[in-house]
């Protein structure tokens, strides 16, 4: 059984045009994250919450936001999509932070900007 | 800056070879250490990992890894690959904080 759910695995939008990703989880884990893959590169950390603690690395453009309006749900927000955001886009949970914390990976939303 | 290096980038071996996958961290401090795997059209999924203790970590599906501290490398082994085992490994690493940094990814390709 899916236990971390992101909608839709695929999806297309415009150049500028205000995107949503969302994310569900059934594990109750207090810690998500979206992560952002490019083609043929890392996955880069965005931000996480704990529990409702907005945590946002240095480097995310302002572009980038996320809600979690309850423990299950995390989303992000493109608000202005440019070409160079086309990527996977990765949620992860985790039971808490912390180093020794494996994290529980969704299958991913592959985002494409016409 | 801190980096996760994996110089491998795709790796195509037949079945019953022997694999071993590099990685490299850069930090002098301490880390924890993970493999992951991504098969084709599924999710990261954790492979193995390392914390402290014994260098030499053992995970599922016959997989192992080292820490080699000295060489700050953590590389991934299995005796004898199957084609099941063609995926994506990606090597990643706590450091010092909450956050994990990714290397780029190894593909795998094993023809029977």
């Amino acid at each position: 059984d899916a236990m971390v759910i992101q909608n839709p695995r695929y999806q297309v939008t415009q150049f500028g045009k205000p995107v949503t990703l969302s994310c569900s989880q059934t594990l109750n884990h207090n810690v998500m994250y979206w992560y952002q893959q490019k083609s043929s590169q890392a996955p880069k950390l965005l931000f996480h919450y704990y529990d409702k603690d907005f945590n946002n690395e240095a480097d995310t453009p302002d572009n980038f936001q996320s809600r979690r309006p309850n423990t299950s749900f995390c989303f992000l927000d493109i608000r202005s999509p440019g070409l160079g955001d086309a990527a996977m886009y990765l949620c992860a949970t985790s039971r808490k932070t912390g180093l020794d914390q494996p994290q529980h990976f969704g299958d991913g939303t592959r985002l494409s900007i016409l | 800056a801190q980096s996760v290096s994996q110089h491998n980038h795709h790796v195509i071996l037949s079945e019953a070879a022997s694999l071993e996958l590099g990685c490299n961290y850069s930090y002098g401090g301490t880390v924890n250490l993970f493999w992951y795997v991504q098969y084709p059209g599924q999710h990261l999924q954790l492979l193995l990992k390392y914390f402290s203790g014994d260098p030499l970590v053992k995970g599922i599906k016959g997989f192992e890894a080292e820490f080699i501290k000295s060489k700050f490398s953590f590389n991934l082994r299995k005796p004898s690959v199957q084609w099941s085992d063609t995926a994506e490994y990606f090597c990643a690493a706590g450091i010092n904080t909450d956050k994990l940094i990714f290397g780029t990814g190894t593909r795998l390709q094993v023809f029977p």
